[in-house]
């Protein structure tokens, strides 16, 4: 299985942006990269994904290296809100199934 | 949608006891998954399902947990006996296809805590 390795914490200030960082060295070429964050005494919910191109949407933007080794998740103004944990995650559809593993995250603290 | 929804928000029972958690899908998705979620190992995938049939249980760890999904609208999570080191909370998600690019969409977990 590709893995992920994600800072275990980071914080931020509000209203700044925050570049979250994603390590992904062994990515298949059909692999996607997929963001989601679990926000307190709840379910990870999605952010946002990419294949190659970056990709925006009224959540966060995605920036993929172009060797797509890496990527980075980018909040343009962070909120209270955003405290949460940020799980990179890479879509495996190995010949066993089409598994989402989920590594430790980047558990984001904001800074009023 | 309603969204995936998951019962009960919080079980506790004695070790030895028989759990069954619940878990309603998105309407039409056709991938339904299991997850538990500890502060020492993370979220593990237990089991997934497609079209109601099981494809990959590999995460299960051990023959007390059991999942079924007798239709496409309910599927159960079953601990016989209940340990204390069962104690987690357990998500179920769904997705429309296995495409690469679907989204999960999770339900709010259900806190088990085993006495």
């Amino acid at each position: 299985d590709a893995k992920t390795t994600q800072p275990n914490s980071m914080e931020s200030n509000e209203e700044e942006p925050v570049h979250l960082p994603c390590n992904h060295s062994t990515i298949s070429g059909t692999d996607y990269i997929h963001w989601y964050r679990q926000l307190p005494s709840q379910g990870p919910e999605y952010v946002i994904h990419g294949l190659t191109s970056n990709v925006n949407n009224r959540m966060a933007s995605l920036a993929i290296a172009e060797d797509r080794k890496s990527s980075t998740l980018i909040l343009h103004r962070a909120t209270l809100r955003d405290a949460a944990v940020y799980y990179c995650i890479l879509r495996d559809n190995s010949n066993t199934g089409n598994q989402f593993y989920f590594g430790t995250g980047t558990s984001l603290t904001v800074i009023p | 949608d309603a969204g995936v929804i998951q019962s009960p928000r919080h079980e506790v029972t004695e070790m030895g006891q028989e759990v069954t958690l619940r878990c309603k899908p998105i309407s039409g998705h056709d991938y339904l998954f299991w997850y538990r979620q500890t502060m020492m190992r993370g979220l593990e995938l237990l089991i997934y399902f497609n079209n109601n049939v099981p494809i990959d249980d590999s995460g299960m760890p051990e023959d007390r947990f059991s999942a079924k999904m007798p239709n496409a609208s309910f599927s159960t999570l079953k601990i016989q006996p209940s340990e204390p080191r069962d104690s987690a909370v357990y998500f179920c998600a769904s997705s429309l296809t296995g495409r690469k690019g679907e989204k999960l969409f999770f339900g709010s977990g259900t806190q088990l805590s085993v006495l």
